[in-house]
């Protein structure tokens, strides 16, 4: 139980362009949902919390219009990668504090975007 | 907000030592620690954690000790086995608020036959 499907895996685009990267609770209900950017060789870095019918809240140093989260429903959260560049490249994913498991948390794949 | 550091960035053993990772905390309200094993490209997984109202846990070769007025955490993985080796990454969050988990910055641990 409590797992968090994460699409797409990979995506490659071209600059400029806009990539949305879905995070999807399949067995119970995600009010928050956390994204962290990782690049190479480093940490989990917290960029985002969403939260299920309002506005996210950003981590500071993060851009908000560059990166569009939204939570629309109890089992959806999205992040879009704005305007694309080359140093947007990192491996993005989302994760979600599971109700009922004592501070448990679960985490989704992730996405590997690469913008060419 | 919390921050967390972790020492040593890289580990090297041989296989059967003993393996320690050391993190600090700075919010004296942070009262879950987990810690995770990451294989390359792949979500952390979870190997062991604990809470604040305990000192230690163990699960056969993995423990994690917690001492809350020094804020400091370790993992100590005895017996080691090359399939050990991985980048670990420590964690903390509290109860209250989004209860955010926040990452140390990973060790890296190579365990050589």
């Amino acid at each position: 139980g409590a797992v968090v499907s994460q699409h797409p895996s990979r995506v490659i685009c071209k600059s400029g362009t806009s990539v949305k990267i879905e995070c999807r609770s399949l067995d119970f209900q995600a009010t928050t949902m956390f994204w962290y950017r990782q690049f190479p060789k480093q940490s989990l870095m917290l960029m985002a919390t969403s939260n299920e019918g309002s506005k996210a809240t950003y981590e500071q140093g993060v851009e908000k219009d560059k990166f569009l989260i939204n939570h629309a429903s109890l089992t959806l959260s999205t992040l879009t990668v704005t305007s694309a560049h080359p140093e947007d490249s990192s491996f993005y994913i989302c994760s979600a504090r599971v109700p009922g498991w004592n501070y448990g948390y679960t985490f989704g794949s992730g996405t590997r975007l690469t913008v060419v | 907000g919390e921050n967390v550091e972790q020492h040593p960035s890289t580990l090297s053993v041989q296989e059967g030592d003993s393996a320690v990772i050391k993190c600090t905390y700075s919010d004296s309200a942070s009262n879950y620690f987990p810690w995770y094993k990451q294989e390359l490209g792949k979500r952390p997984q979870l190997i062991i954690d604990i809470r604040s109202n305990v000192g230690e846990k163990k699960d056969q070769r993995i423990a994690v000790t917690l001492n809350k007025t020094a804020k400091h955490f370790s993992l100590h993985i005895t017996e080691t086995q090359p399939e050990d080796s991985a980048v670990y990454f420590c964690a903390a969050s509290m109860k209250t608020g989004f209860q955010k988990l926040v990452f140390g910055t990973g060790t890296r641990l190579l365990v050589s036959p």
